[in-house]
């Protein structure tokens, strides 16, 4: 899995509690992303980052926050999770622009179920 | 919204055959690119065909782009076990300045019976 891990890989929390998911890399890419993915629904972008500090919105943005303060490590936060955030999370790297051709790499995931 | 949509949703076929895979999508692209993913597991990129691009080879796999009709193929050759998986198509909408995203179907799960 190309030099990203995710942790924690199984989180269960209840409703209401803040949740933040770590997505770490060590192949010193520029752009990072975390999606979800849902039966149904495939993978939709939630946020994603072109550089330290830089971050913007995608698809499914409602409901979560992200910050990068260095190059190797993305964080997701859920500041007060809902049953709806029950999904598969994926960290996602990559060297260049998706116009320019940029292939992402995955990460393992993150399981989270909100009860 | 779903850039691009793969077709079938499943498929299932016995070791050996060829599986072919659809994908339509909607806006103009820069390129569009094919993963797959195991069970359980992260994403895997597979190959990459620019919008230039008519058709692509890499191993057992081939790709081909029809821009006018916005539409993609994925040929496995000979498949094996081991491809089974499922298969996103993933998309860069052109936008002009230069597009930060990828968007993803909902893949194909192929099941290849041995």
């Amino acid at each position: 899995d190309a030099g990203i891990t995710q942790s924690p890989r199984h989180k269960v929390t209840e409703t209401g509690t803040p949740v933040t998911l770590r997505c770490h890399q060590t192949e010193n890419h520029r752009y990072m992303y975390w999606y979800r993915q849902d039966p149904g629904h495939g993978l939709r972008l939630i946020h994603y980052s072109y550089g330290v500090k830089d971050t913007d919105k995608g698809e499914v943005s409602d409901g979560y926050s992200v910050s990068r303060s260095k190059t190797e490590d993305f964080l997701l936060t859920l500041e007060s999770a809902t049953s709806s955030q029950t999904s598969v999370y994926f960290c996602a790297i990559s060297e260049s622009l998706s116009a320019a051709g940029g292939e992402q790499y995955f990460g393992p995931g993150t399981r989270l179920t909100v009860t | 919204s779903q850039q691009g949509e793969e077709d079938p949703q499943a498929l299932s076929i016995q070791e050996g055959e060829n599986a072919t895979m659809n994908c339509s999508y909607k806006t103009s692209i820069n390129n569009l690119q094919w993963y797959r993913q195991n069970s359980g597991r992260g994403l895997v990129h597979l190959i990459l065909i620019r919008s230039n691009e008519r058709e692509k080879h890499s191993g057992r796999l081939r790709v081909t782009l029809d821009t006018s009709k916005k539409s993609s193929s994925l040929l496995i050759t000979a498949s094996r076990a081991a491809d089974t998986a499922s298969y996103f198509c993933a998309t860069d909408p052109y936008s002009g300045a230069g597009s930060y995203q990828l968007t993803f179907g909902k893949g194909t799960k192929l099941s290849v019976i041995p």
